[in-house]
């Protein structure tokens, strides 16, 4: 089955403790991309992966570290959470279309996170 | 720079119609509709490309103005299981790979 794999899906921690969110997806898609969602603000690009090795920044990337070693995996790490990073996390992955991301994204079920 | 989406929130009786619109300031290259249950993760809906091209559902459609930047998404004959928060998403037309979404439009549709 196609899908975008999460883990963990809920989180509590504490400021200052590192933490990793990891994404893995089945698709062998190119594109990768987490995203942050909180109330009345929508979901905000945090970094995207156009290929191994190659990610940028999105709208919202202070506090977050992103790599691509593997093709399948686009981990999400947390240096020193803080509480403003209490959030829901969607990781997403889709195929490039003519060169640019003119595809559906699949999205993950998404990982809740609060830092105290 | 985020698209603007309007309405902010409808309410609709099952069998209306509902059109949600989205715009951006930048050009564009494709412009991406999901809609999203609470709690759970955002579902692809509608994709326009830059020239016209369109894939969909049924009785959801869409239309992208390539002149304006507007596209717009069209619910025919609405049903209970439409109910959810319907995002925008954009790709701007300069090569970028960013992909950045409205802020949402509530659906919710009463018996």
């Amino acid at each position: 089955e196609a899908q975008v794999t999460q883990n963990p899906r809920y989180l509590i921690t504490v400021t200052g403790k590192k933490l990793t969110v990891t994404c893995s997806q089945n698709m062998n898609h190119e594109y990768m991309s987490w995203y942050r969602q909180d109330p009345g603000l929508g979901l905000r690009q945090i970094y995207y992966s156009m290929n191994v090795e190659v990610t940028d920044k999105g709208d919202v990337p202070e506090g977050y570290k992103v790599s691509r070693k593997e093709k399948r995996n686009f981990p999400l790490i947390l240096e020193s959470p803080s509480p403003n990073q209490t959030s829901l996390y969607f990781c997403a992955s889709s195929l490039f279309f003519r060169g640019v991301l003119g595809e559906t994204q699949y999205f993950g079920p998404g990982t809740r996170l609060l830092v105290l | 720079q985020q698209p603007v989406q309007s309405p902010q929130a409808v309410i609709l009786r099952e069998g209306e119609d509902a059109v949600i619109n989205c715009s951006s300031s930048k050009a564009l290259y494709s412009v991406h509709w999901y809609r999203q249950k609470h709690g759970e993760a955002p579902v692809f809906l509608m994709i326009l490309l830059k020239g016209g091209e369109q894939k969909g559902h049924e009785k959801i459609s869409a239309s992208f103005n390539e002149k304006k930047q507007q596209s717009s998404l069209y619910l025919t004959a609405s049903q209970l299981s439409y109910s959810g928060t319907y995002f925008c998403g954009t790709v701007p037309d300069n090569y970028g790979q960013n992909f950045v979404f409205g802020p949402g439009t509530r659906l919710s549709v009463l018996p």
